[in-house]
């Protein structure tokens, strides 16, 4: 397996912009995290799906943010209309089970200029 | 006060140096993970353990379940070692979730 992969690794965009960044994890995994980095406050979870179904959604920050994942191999996570503050590096990761050893994709650097 | 803490937050050593990172933890577990985050790079799962110790090459972790403490060490440590250690949690009551510490960044010269 080629391992969580997403997309794009860099996205610049202007403000107001729609964003969408998507991830497909690891074939056969259950769980699916999106989680935001930002040097202020280090990794936060935005959303978690298990078996395609979103479980908890409690750290995405505003309405302007929304994931959803259609099948077990793809996942989305769209910021509409976007922010500056939005800027950090968004990352998706994939685990067998909850709370297991989670595979981390390579991230996704947005800039909201 | 963060329910995972790690100290230093930033560290230097020369080539060939022990190194210790540790992690502090408020909650009840079932399990400490330590990661791994290259600059520019993506993150990767160093160890996930529950009890004890594992040592995986130049590295091993540590846990101390009763004073809620983690240890990451890094035996003859090189440049390449240079990332930031990454401590995480995965909570007794929740438990697909991770608490994250902040990090401790680690920078190995020659």
């Amino acid at each position: 397996d080629a391992g969580v992969i997403q997309s794009p690794r860099h996205e610049v965009t202007e403000m107001g912009q729609e964003v969408t960044l998507r991830c497909k994890p690891i074939s056969g995994h259950d769980y699916l995290f999106w989680y935001r980095q930002t040097m202020m406050r280090g990794l936060e979870l935005l959303i978690y799906f298990n078996n395609n179904v979103p479980i908890d959604d409690s750290g995405m920050p505003e309405d302007r943010f929304s994931a959803k994942m259609p099948n077990a191999s793809f996942s989305t996570l769209k910021i509409q209309p976007s922010e500056p503050r939005d800027s950090a590096v968004y990352f998706c990761a994939s685990s067998y089970l909850g709370g297991t050893e989670a595979f981390f994709g390579q991230g996704t650097r947005l800039t909201v200029v | 006060k963060n329910e995972v803490e790690q100290s230093p937050q930033n560290l230097t050593a020369q080539e060939g140096e022990f190194i210790t990172i540790n992690c502090s933890y408020s909650v009840g577990i079932s399990a400490l993970h330590w990661l791994q985050q290259h600059p520019g790079g993506g993150i990767v799962s160093l160890f996930m353990l529950s009890s004890g110790k594992k040592k995986h090459g130049r590295l091993i972790a540590t846990i101390n379940i009763q004073e809620k403490h983690s240890s990451l060490h890094i035996t003859a440590s090189h440049p390449r070692d240079s990332a930031v250690y990454i401590c995480a949690v995965t909570p007794k009551v929740y438990t697909d979730k991770l608490i994250f510490g902040t990090g401790t960044r680690l920078q190995v010269f020659p």
